[in-house]
């Protein structure tokens, strides 16, 4: 089980504000790295995966990149709207393929 | 497809009952996982299956649960007996392989209560 790290655990922007958050996990062993969206009520659903160091991946207005010498990653979300308003999870996966997941960034967008 | 299918939805039972939890995955995907979500822990891996086998149990938290797969399309996650710190919400994936890369699609959740 890896140790992962999300920052901040909540956050609070105004509509059309731009975001990011950290996720943290050993650099040691790293096979590949997911973010995922998980809405209240709802099951998680995947936006990316990485795996190599510079990786940036792009969704419309959410974007990630990746940083696997330092062990980190940063999800960015240009001009958020109510609509984004989540949790984000990521989930790193080692050695032994498994995925262990942060505790989140809850993000609320008010509108 | 209709992803994975997840039943019950919500389950309420009293302590000491057997809750039976059950999961239908991707038609094709190799690979389930059960989870359990709680506020303390977060979302935890109890166990997974590649072609029906269990291959890591490790995260099943006591001898009180059990998980089954005895086909490619069903399996189920069996606690007895219940007890109240039991009660979280528990979701099943699938992937098409194990590979780390390879994205893992959630099912709806059991929302379990143990009274």
């Amino acid at each position: 089980i890896l140790n992962v790290e999300q920052s901040p655990q909540s956050l609070h922007v105004q509509e059309g504000d731009s975001t990011n958050f950290t996720c943290s996990f050993p650099s040691s062993n790293f096979y590949a790295l997911h973010w995922y969206r998980w809405e209240t009520a709802k099951s998680p659903e995947a936006l990316f995966v990485m795996t190599l160091n510079g990786d940036e991946k792009k969704k419309g207005r959410i974007s990630a990149t990746l940083n696997t010498k330092e062990g980190y990653s940063y999800l960015y979300i240009k001009g958020s709207q109510p609509e984004d308003s989540a949790t984000y999870l990521c989930a790193p996966s080692g050695s032994a393929r498994q995925l262990t997941f942060g505790s989140g960034t809850q993000l609320t967008v008010l509108p | 497809d209709a992803g994975v299918i997840q039943s019950p939805r919500h389950e309420v039972t009293e302590m000491g009952q057997e809750v039976t939890l059950r999961c239908k995955p991707i038609s094709g995907h190799d690979y389930l996982f059960w989870y359990r979500q709680t506020m303390m822990r977060g979302l935890e891996l109890l166990i997974y299956f590649n072609n029906n086998v269990p291959i890591d149990d490790s995260g099943m938290p006591e001898d009180r649960f059990s998980a089954k797969m005895p086909n490619a399309s069903f399996s189920t996650l069996k606690i007895q007996p219940s007890e109240p710190r039991d009660s979280a919400v528990y979701f099943c994936a699938s992937s098409l392989d194990g590979r780390g890369t390879d994205t893992q699609y959630f099912g709806p959740g059991t929302r379990l209560t143990v009274l």
